[in-house]
């Protein structure tokens, strides 16, 4: 079975600072990626994916994350945190298997801070 | 595109009731996921249908059962409510392939008194 790990529940940063939120996957064959937020009170928006081709991939909002493949790691960044960065950000896989539809495996999620 | 929409809302219950939960997805999109979030448990998957078929289910109770309409909306149902039934219950759609991006409702927030 597959599994998550965000290393870090929870994330403070300064304004304009440097964010680094880490991804680690375990699978024999690496999955599709994808980082997804969420904000109080609302549902989960896709930032960024990774199926196939080039491993750094950018997203929304000057978001982006790199897959290494190495260190089964998907790691998000952003090189200067905005105050409404601040939310609940998701790291999740699917399988690659056809047979696996599109159930989604999340970690448990890092909480991010901005601090002004 | 209209996104994906869920009703209702909010929900409140008491424990041994049922409750039916609505999901239509976005135009176009024949998978239909539904996943359940609670501060102890994260998010936990709880099934997927595809052109009215279970395709996938995840590690829930027999109390959770869902269904699709020809028209891709779903509804979930949870019988005889337990009080760690609180949550809110996402549902997502999406083509049907696996790297397919899920869109995200909202959300119902039930509460279990």
């Amino acid at each position: 079975a597959q599994s998550v790990t965000q290393l870090g529940s929870h994330v403070s940063v300064s304004e304009g600072a440097l964010v680094l939120l880490r991804c680690n996957y375990s699978s024999s064959v690496p999955p599709y990626l994808f980082w997804y937020v969420q904000y109080p009170n609302q549902g989960l928006q896709l930032l960024l994916k990774y199926t196939t081709g080039a491993t750094l991939v950018k997203g929304i909002n000057g978001f982006e994350a790199e897959f290494k493949k190495s260190e089964t790691s998907f790691h998000l960044t952003k090189p200067s945190a905005h105050m409404s960065d601040a939310a609940e950000y998701f790291c999740a896989v699917t399988p690659r298997e056809e047979t696996s539809g599109s159930r989604l495996t999340f970690g448990e999620g890092t909480q991010l801070t901005v601090n002004p | 595109k209209a996104g994906v929409t869920q009703t209702p809302r909010y929900l409140i219950k008491t424990r041994g009731q049922q409750v039916t939960l609505s999901c239509s997805p976005i135009s176009g999109h024949r998978s239909v996921s539904w996943y359940q979030q609670t501060p102890g448990q994260g998010l936990q998957f709880l099934f997927e249908y595809f052109s009215e078929t279970q395709r996938n289910k995840g590690n829930f109770p027999g109390r959770f059962s869902g269904r699709q309409f020809s028209n891709s909306r779903s509804e979930m149902n949870v019988s005889t409510l337990e009080l760690g039934d609180s949550a809110l219950y996402l549902c997502a759609s999406s083509y049907p392939s696996g790297g397919d991006t899920q869109y995200f409702g909202p959300g119902t927030r039930l509460t279990v008194l």
